[in-house]
């Protein structure tokens, strides 16, 4: 069954924006970890955050995490048409094997 | 270091026939991993490889479904006959010991007519 949830489906902002994207889960996680997937190509990994993490950075982006509500938040900061692509959320129950949300769309305009 | 690599990037086939699809990890990763997904929905996982065992198979939808990894080097998923519904894309990751960052391949994408 799908693990993850990310909210909002889709997103559309304009370049130099921030985008703000949250991810929902439903069992405890080992870590939770954020995908990007451009139109036509693989998945990209952008950063992962544990359980006892509640903040990570990495370059413009932002993750937190909140295992009392059971979610995840990423924050992508001005932003560029390059960051025009899917965002998936990913949970680690400590079995190895991934738990995909559906992903948020994100469009940015120029 | 090169990444993990898929081959074919696509494949049109009709249904009943036989396809398989290839996936090289990254140099030295022991963990292997299938996943896909279909009709744009979540991407979903189908199996895990520690070197040639399969550690874990529990989402593989079917018996024609065979995923082979010998010499814990590549791997290769065998779908047989392929139906309709098989279509979408199929990724393939690896990653180092434990449960850390998985590095996903381009996919393939899989037209089953």
């Amino acid at each position: 069954s799908q693990q993850g949830e990310e909210d909002p489906q889709a997103l559309s902002i304009q370049e130099g924006e921030n985008a703000t994207m949250n991810c929902s889960y439903k069992t405890s996680i080992n870590n939770l970890q954020w995908y990007r997937q451009n139109s036509g190509r693989g998945l990209v990994h952008l950063i992962l955050i544990r359980s006892n993490e509640r903040e990570k950075h990495s370059g413009r982006l932002r993750v937190t995490l909140d295992t009392s509500k059971k979610s995840s938040s990423l924050l992508i900061t001005a932003s560029r048409a390059a960051d025009t692509a899917s965002y998936f959320c990913a949970t680690d129950n400590n079995d190895y094997k991934l738990s995909f949300g559906a992903g948020t769309t994100v469009t940015v305009r120029a | 270091e090169a990444g993990v690599t898929q081959f074919p990037s696509h494949s049109v086939i009709e249904k009943g026939q036989t396809v398989t699809l290839r996936c090289d990890p990254i140099s030295g990763h022991d963990n292997l991993y299938w996943y896909r997904r279909v009709m744009g929905k979540e991407i979903k996982f189908l199996l895990h490889f520690v070197k040639e065992s399969k550690q874990d198979e529990s989402g593989m939808p079917n018996n024609r479904f065979l995923a082979e990894r010998t010499g814990g080097t590549y791997s290769t998923l065998k779908v047989q006959p392929a139906e309709l519904e098989d279509s979408g894309v199929y990724f393939c990751a690896s990653s180092q010991k434990g449960p850390y960052e998985q590095y996903f391949g381009p996919g393939t994408r899989l037209t089953v007519t």
